[in-house]
C-alpha cells in the first residue's frame, strides 16, 4: 500500500512570495490534515477535510493561508504571501475516517528569507 | 480548548532500560489517543492508537496506557534500544469534531 506522498519535499522563497504544498493521500483515506510543525514543537492543526469538505480550520490564518480538497483526493495548502514565520514543516496526514490512526506524508520544509 | 502536555521534554537512558513516557490532557472526554514516533527530518509513524473505551494497547516492546478520568497516558517501552531514539509525540481526538490536539513531545535518547 502507498503511503502518503507530499512534494515538494523543500523550499525557499522570499518573504511576500507565495508557496503551494501538494499532498495524495492514501486511496480510500476520507479524512485530511494540513498541520504546521515549527522546531521544537508538535504538529498544529491547520485545517482538517472530510472528504472534500472541510470539517476543522479554526487555527488556519485565512488571511494568507489556503486549502483545498479537489473531488475527496489529492490537497493543495498555499501561502500568499509569505511571512518569515511562516518557516516550518508543513505535514499532510490521512486517515480512513476521523479519529482513526493517522498516516504521515514526510513533510515539507519551508523556508522564508 | 484541549491542552496536551507531556512530560519529561527530554529522556536519556541506557540500552536496556525500561522507561515511561508521560502524557496528560486537559478535557478527558476524548474519542482516541494516538502515540506517534518521529526521527529527525521525517514525518511521524504511528506506534499505538488508544480508544476511548480502552485501558491499554499492545505492540510489540510497547504499551500505552489510557486513565481518562484523571486524563493521562503512558507509553512504556521495554528493554529500550538504540533504535528507539527518536521524539516521541501523543495526540488526543476530542470535540464536535474529534478535534486532534498534540503535544511537544518527549526527546529520547538510548545510549549504547
Amino acid at each position: 500500500e502507498a503511503g502518503v506522498a507530499q512534494s515538494p519535499r523543500y523550499k525557499i522563497i522570499e518573504k511576500r512570495q507565495s508557496v503551494a504544498f501538494w499532498c495524495n493521500p492514501i486511496s480510500g483515506h476520507a479524512t485530511l490534515y494540513w498541520y504546521q510543525q515549527i522546531l521544537g514543537q508538535g504538529p498544529k492543526l491547520l485545517i482538517q477535510f472530510q472528504n472534500n469538505g472541510v470539517v476543522d480550520d479554526s487555527q488556519l490564518p485565512k488571511d494568507r493561508f489556503s486549502a483545498e480538497r479537489l473531488k475527496g483526493v489529492d490537497s493543495t495548502l498555499k501561502i500568499q504571501p509569505a511571512k518569515l514565520e511562516d518557516s516550518a514543516v508543513y505535514l499532510c496526514a490521512s486517515s480512513l475516517d476521523r479519529a482513526e490512526t493517522q498516516y504521515f506524508g514526510p513533510g515539507t520544509r519551508l523556508l522564508v528569507l | 480548548k484541549q491542552e496536551v502536555t507531556q512530560i519529561p521534554a527530554a529522556l536519556s537512558v541506557p540500552e536496556g532500560e525500561n522507561l515511561v513516557l508521560n502524557c496528560s490532557f486537559t478535557d478527558s472526554a476524548i474519542y482516541n489517543l494516538q502515540w506517534f514516533r518521529q526521527d529527525p527530518g521525517k514525518g511521524l509513524t504511528s506506534l499505538l492508537l488508544i480508544q476511548s473505551s480502552q485501558r491499554e494497547q499492545t505492540s510489540g516492546r510497547l504499551n500505552a496506557s489510557l486513565d481518562k478520568s484523571s486524563g493521562r497516558s503512558t507509553l512504556y517501552i521495554a528493554a529500550s534500544q538504540p533504535g528507539d531514539s527518536a521524539t516521541y509525540l501523543c495526540a488526543v481526538y476530542s470535540g464536535g469534531y474529534q478535534k486532534v490536539t498534540f503535544g511537544i513531545g518527549t526527546k529520547l535518547q538510548v545510549i549504547p
